[in-house]
């Protein structure tokens, strides 16, 4: 199956500074990928929608100045958290859509990435 | 604004009974429901995803079922294990940029 990995999956920090988050398509190429966040026992929040060589869509109230996304090839999204404060401390979680899925709508999910900000 | 509702929120059931989780949406037209199960501190694992045209997949013991009109799908899952314990969540793909919107998650414990 297609598999998504994301790097790394633990991270602490201390507050003010920026965190990259890496998100790989490992076995396919994916022309967009999504980014959510997770926090205790709750469910996923869509934050942006990351498009391979053009700037990210993101969910209304998500900053995308405070949340950057690159999407530079069409295996590699990555998220920085910029100035990370206490309150960005959550799971991070990205999927990715294969070309040959596009028909099939069937999306994969990385292992989530732990950030906490200390 | 699509939502996604999951009941029960939590379930423990003794090993080896069969079990629903139930997943209900409130806009019909979708463009398919797509099952996953989340371990504790991980991520998705994708178990079976329906297409708007369909009413059931399975995979193993486990089938999902769709009944668009009525904004419903259910998971099924059959002789469950100790091992299937985790959260078990619902996404509602509205069209084929799939944008996801998921339901709060069903956190199923099968004792041994």
């Amino acid at each position: 199956g297609a598999v998504v990995s994301q790097h790394p999956s633990w991270v602490i920090c201390k507050s003010g500074t920026s965190v990259k988050i890496e998100c790989r398509s490992l076995d396919f190429q994916a022309t967009t990928m999504f980014w959510y966040r997770q926090f205790p026992k709750q469910s996923l929040m869509l934050m942006a929608t990351s498009n391979e060589g053009s700037k990210a869509t993101y969910e209304q109230g998500v900053e995308k100045d405070k949340f950057l996304i690159n999407h530079a090839s069409l295996t590699l999204s990555t998220l920085t958290v910029t100035s990370a404060h206490p309150e960005d401390s959550s799971f991070y979680i990205c999927s990715a859509r294969p070309l040959r899925g596009r028909s099939t709508g069937e999306l994969f999910f990385g292992e989530g990435s732990r950030l906490t900000v200390l | 604004k699509q939502e996604v509702t999951q009941i029960p929120a939590a379930l423990s059931v003794p090993e080896g009974e069969n079990l629903v989780l139930n997943c209900s949406f409130t806009d019909s037209a979708i463009y398919n429901l797509q099952w996953f199960r989340q371990d504790p501190g991980k991520g998705l694992t994708s178990l079976l995803l329906i297409q708007s045209s369909q009413r059931e997949q399975t995979s193993g013991r486990l089938n999902a079922s769709l009944d668009k009109s009525s904004g419903r799908s259910t998971l099924y899952i059959a002789a469950s294990q100790p091992g299937d314990s985790a959260t078990y969540l619902c996404a509602v793909n509205l069209n084929a940029g799939n944008m996801l919107t998921f339901g709060g998650g069903t956190r199923l414990m099968v004792k041994p």
